[in-house]
This record gives structure tokens, sequence and C-alpha cells, in this order.
């Protein structure tokens, strides 16, 4: 079984700036990989970013990164240069078999 | 345009009145699946179903039922709604359940039981 665990509900950022979700995981799979998804309001649910896990190389995807690590079973969403349409709820998942979700932070980005 | 579509967005009804939350999907995926979202506790998978005919429970099962007659549907049925199950529902569907396959995820439904 996997779990995965966000410890920040809520997290803010000023537009153009910088700022780090965080996400933990426990899974006893050796190939895996792991998710952020964003929800805007519309409550639309978008992949934002994936990871593979025998992947070394953190991913990106434009303003976002992931700081992914391994052994610490840690994997981080990092929005540079946040904008106004950043703001959403952010879920970070395990997709294997069904997935298995965070509880979500809420980001809120200041003009 | 490859979605999936969840109706109705928005419902409000009384406890223990049967309810019919629909899903369709135009993309031929094999695997669909429902989903709760619920404050503090992200989405945690109701039931799913990995192809017609075939269902079985996720995590949360309890006061649900589902059918796959056709590939493309499957309603989410609440028999006898209860107020502990106003939540909002999610559907989705994937190509299969391989490792790292991509969810495709309705609009959502808010459903409230009072």
């Amino acid at each position: 079984a996997q779990t995965v665990t966000q410890s920040q509900p809520e997290m803010s950022v000023q537009e153009a700036e910088t700022v780090t979700l965080s996400c933990t995981y426990d899974t006893s799979e050796s190939d895996y990989y792991l998710f952020w998804y964003k929800q805007p309001p519309s409550r639309q649910m978008i992949l934002v970013i994936r990871q593979e896990a025998y992947k070394q190389q953190n991913a990106t995807e434009n303003r976002f990164s992931v700081n992914f690590q391994k052994a610490a079973k840690s994997f981080s969403l990092k929005i540079s240069d946040s904008q106004l349409g950043d703001a959403a709820m952010y879920f970070c998942a395990i997709p294997y078999g069904k997935l298995t979700f965070g509880q979500g932070t809420i980001l809120t980005v200041h003009p | 345009e490859a979605q999936v579509t969840q109706n109705p967005r928005y419902l409000i009804t009384v406890t223990g009145k049967k309810l019919t939350v629909t899903c369709s999907q135009n993309m031929n995926h094999e695997y669909m699946s429902w989903y709760r979202q619920d404050p503090g506790l992200g989405l945690r998978q109701i039931y799913y179903s990995m192809n017609v005919e075939v269902t079985d429970k996720g995590d949360v099962p309890e006061g649900y039922k589902v059918s796959r007659k056709e590939k493309r549907n499957f309603p989410l049925i609440l028999e006898s709604p209860s107020p502990n199950q106003t939540s909002l529902y999610f559907c989705a569907s994937s190509q299969g359940q391989g490792v790292g396959t991509e969810a495709f995820f309705g609009q959502g439904t808010r459903l409230t039981v009072v």
C-alpha cells in the first residue's frame, strides 16, 4: 500500500517569487511514479508534472520543477516566477493501480 | 475533444432519496474509477472498474454502488444518501492500471445531502 502526506494545508507566495510545496510518501514498490496535480477553482484536475522513481534527474516543466529525494521519500514541487493563475489546490499523488493522494495544499498568490 | 463528462455538477438532495451521478468518457479507456474529495483527506477511491462488467471496491465503498454495462459509462449510485456523503466527487478514466498511467478527470460533482 502507498501513503502520501502533505503537511502544509496552506501556503502563500507573492507574485513573481518562488514557492515550494512539500510532499512525503511511502511505498514498498521499487518501480513507481510520482505526480503533482493542480486543482484550480474550476475543480478541473490538471497533471502538472510527473517523476519516474528510477530517474535521478529531477523533472521540470517550464516554471514547475520537483526536488525528488528517493532515499528520504520526499517529492517537493517548486513553482518559480509565481503567477496569479497558479493559485489552486495542489495534490501530490502516487499512481500505482489507483491514485493515492495527499491531503492537498492550498496555494494563494498575492499580487 | 478527449474528455470525461460528469453530470450533474451540483446536486442538493435529501437523506434517503436515491440518486445517480453519471460519468462518460470518449477515450476508449479500460479503467474507470470514482473518488471523493474531502477537506484534509485529499481524494480517496470509492470504486473502480477494470473493464466492462468488472468492478471492485476502493478504499471507501460503503453506501455506494456502481455499474459498468458499457465501456464508456460508469455511473455512481447512492441508494440511500446520508449527510456524511456530502462531498466533492470525481470520475476518472485511464488506459489501464500500469505504473505511472495518467488518469483523466471529470469536472467534479458537488453533492450536498441534507
